[in-house]
């Protein structure tokens, strides 16, 4: 599984947009990317998954370069309670293998 | 179930002593899967059944741990003489295995801790 980079944290304001990008230059043919979130005291929680191009659900968007090389999570109008940390993925049917996460912290 | 539910959510023991935490996937599942994390790290993997069988170990640390499935179903991780390292929140998921692109779904945690 390709090994994933993103930032070690970031600070946001409610209401704003938050777009999170994470690289994986090693992504295999056969790998998706997915997106968890984790609040502190709780199980990591699916966000979305994508293959390529560009994906959106009710929580958020998921864009995914040509070249498959990296791909960017994008929150909407966020609040307090995004707050947690988001871990980028790849992923190819079995188990998965998590980095250390982007700390995100939404200010008032 | 609805989800992954996972006993006991706390458990504190003595160094030496011996554990085992439970984990009940989601109904249908047939992929199941230990995860630990420590406080400020990722879920670091530790194994993962497929059915009954554990398709991959590679993340168990050492021989005190071990984990079995024996019906395809509810999983237990058992931890012998126990360590303070050993100290950590223990993450089951589950899946529905059906090729690339499989969500996994977590459960709770059962929070560890070792005196």
């Amino acid at each position: 599984l390709a090994k994933t980079t993103q930032p070690i944290s970031m600070d946001s304001y409610e209401g704003q947009e938050v777009n999170i990008t994470c690289s994986h230059n090693n992504i295999a043919t056969n790998d998706y990317i997915t997106w968890y979130q984790q609040f502190p005291s709780q199980g990591p929680r699916f966000i979305i998954q994508g293959y390529k191009t560009k994906v959106t659900n009710e929580v958020a968007s998921l864009f995914i370069p040509a070249d498959r090389k990296s791909s960017t999570l994008s929150l909407p109008r966020v609040s307090l309670s995004d707050t947690a940390v988001y871990y980028c993925l790849t992923t190819r049917g079995d188990k998965i293998i998590f980095g250390k996460g982007t700390r995100l912290h939404i200010l008032p | 179930g609805a989800g992954v539910s996972q006993t006991p959510s706390n458990k504190v023991t003595e160094k030496g002593k011996y554990v085992e935490l439970r984990c009940d996937p989601i109904s249908g599942h047939t992929a199941l899967y230990w995860y630990r994390q420590s406080l400020g790290q990722g879920p670091e993997f530790l194994i993962y059944f497929q059915g009954t069988g554990a398709a991959d170990d590679s993340g168990l640390p050492n021989d005190r741990f071990f984990a079995v499935r024996p019906e395809g179903s509810v999983s237990t991780l058992k931890i012998q003489r126990t360590e303070r390292g050993d100290s950590a929140v223990y993450l089951c998921a589950s899946s529905l295995i059906g090729g690339p692109g499989n969500t996994i779904y977590f459960g709770e945690g059962s929070w560890l801790t070792v005196v």
